[in-house]
């Protein structure tokens, strides 16, 4: 069975601020995929990042960055200099190969940055 | 990029209506569409995976006869709530990913808001 823990619930932080995310996966699976999206309050989930297992690379896409650790099971994203436009919701979720493309999500992480 | 629209994106009705939710991928073909919903403050929970021509597989737990899941093309997928009641009210979310390839992205609807009085 596959699980998705992102332990902190709701982050609370002042703009230009850098917050980080924490995710931590569980899957007998050597072979999956871990996604980052974003739900701002209108409710819509936008894509963020696919990463695969064999890659760990770490990943900067403008202000924001992902940190893969395969030995610890983490996948934790950063968002540098946060902005407002950030207040959202931020899900992890993990697929396996063989899942026939189910994701499993995280519960989620409220972040809120205050002007 | 790949854009998936769901309709409506707002429904109040009394209990006892049926309710129907549409997703569409309007760029792309999809074999395999997903419904999700998420309760306030809680995590997408999939209900069931939606797979063109064939039935649906729904997720243990989920009601097949309350939640009537049909995908007649490769660009439409249809959630019917039968006989809603208040306990029905929810966010339902569908996504779709490019047909050929499992391990593409889902790309998600804009869910919608189920109120049932």
């Amino acid at each position: 069975a596959q699980k998705v823990t992102q332990a902190q619930t709701e982050i609370s932080v002042v703009e230009k601020e850098d917050v980080t995310l924490d995710c931590v996966y569980e899957t007998r699976d050597t072979t999956y995929y871990l996604f980052w999206y974003k739900q701002p309050p209108s409710g819509e989930l936008v894509f963020l990042i696919r990463r695969n297992s064999f890659d760990e690379q770490n990943e900067i896409s403008g202000r924001y960055s992902w940190n893969f650790q395969k030995s610890t099971s983490s996948f934790n994203f950063t968002i540098t200099a946060s902005q407002v436009v950030d207040s959202a919701v931020y899900f992890c979720a993990l697929k396996p190969w063989a899942a026939g493309n189910k994701l499993t999500f995280g519960g989620g992480t409220r972040v809120l940055v205050k002007p | 990029g790949a854009v998936v629209s769901q309709h409506p994106s707002w429904v109040i009705c009394k209990s006892g209506t049926s309710v129907k939710i549409e997703c569409r991928s309007l760029d792309f073909q999809a074999t395999t569409m997903f419904w999700y919903r998420q309760f306030p403050k809680q995590s997408l929970m999939l209900m069931a995976t939606s797979n063109e021509g064939s039935k649906a597989t729904y997720e243990q737990g989920v009601e097949k006869d309350k939640f009537l899941i049909n995908h007649a093309s490769l660009t439409l997928s249809t959630l019917t709530v039968t006989s809603a009641h208040p306990e029905d009210s929810s966010f339902y979310i569908c996504s779709a990913s490019r047909t050929g390839n499992s391990n593409q992205p889902q790309h998600f609807g804009d869910g919608t808001r189920l109120s049932i009085l």
